[in-house]
């Protein structure tokens, strides 16, 4: 089966340029995170859909960042505009629906921001 | 919510030796623990888990072991390899859809 996809693997900006990542999880997966991840650190989440619905976006950066997961497959996320802050990994991650809890990670989208 | 603390940062054993990675949480409702690995510029890979109706469990050289008790639950690695070599993330996870990492130990295996 096939894995986590993102996409752009790599995106360099310059400061106040908007950015957008894109997201399929794995096939017939229903919950979707959107997580970052600064260097050396753990995957921060940003927000959790379950389908179609953000169930968790409490630590979305609403002034600057919105993600949309139409139709509860494939997800995008958004910063508009980025700050120098916002470089880091951001990845994209997948869970079936039986609530065992596993979690199956894209390779990440790195975000540059000069 | 949750608070997941992971160390060391970071660990460096000669191969052939051990390596053990202990994380605490705070909220005694969680009741999911996976184990994250991580190479350099690649994705998060699931490598064992425990559930809280289990103190320990083992996949080769690999085992988790878990106390509710003192909420803390480590890593053991045995006769570790250099292709060990990675980031290892602990989580810990109340309803199975949220999660809380820790910050990571980088392990170096010394050939």
């Amino acid at each position: 089966e096939a894995g986590v996809v993102q996409s752009p693997r790599y995106k360099i900006i310059e400061k106040k340029q908007p950015v957008a990542f894109w997201c399929n999880p794995i096939s017939g997966h229903n919950t979707l995170y959107w997580y970052l991840q600064n260097l050396g650190q753990g995957p921060e989440l940003l927000i959790r859909y379950e389908n179609e619905e953000a169930v968790d976006d409490s630590q979305l950066p609403k002034d600057r960042f919105s993600a949309e997961r139409l139709k509860g497959v494939d997800s995008t996320l958004k910063i508009q505009p980025a700050e120098l802050g916002d470089s880091a990994v951001y990845l994209c991650a997948s869970s079936p629906r039986d609530g065992r809890g596993l979690q199956f990670f894209g390779p990440g989208t790195r975000l540059t921001v000069l | 919510g949750e608070n997941v603390e992971q160390h060391p940062s970071t660990l460096s054993v000669q191969e052939g030796d051990s390596a053990v990675i202990k994380c605490t949480y705070s909220d005694s409702a969680s009741n999911y623990f996976p184990w994250y690995k991580q190479e350099l510029g690649k994705r998060p890979q699931l490598i064992i888990d425990i559930r809280s109706n289990v103190g320990e469990k083992k996949d080769q050289r690999i085992a988790v072991t878990l106390n509710k008790t003192a909420k803390h639950f480590s890593l053991h690695i045995t006769e570790t390899q250099p292709e060990d070599s990675a980031v290892y993330f602990c989580a810990a996870s109340i309803t199975g859809n949220q999660f809380y990492f820790g910050t990571g130990t980088s392990l170096t295996v010394i050939p």
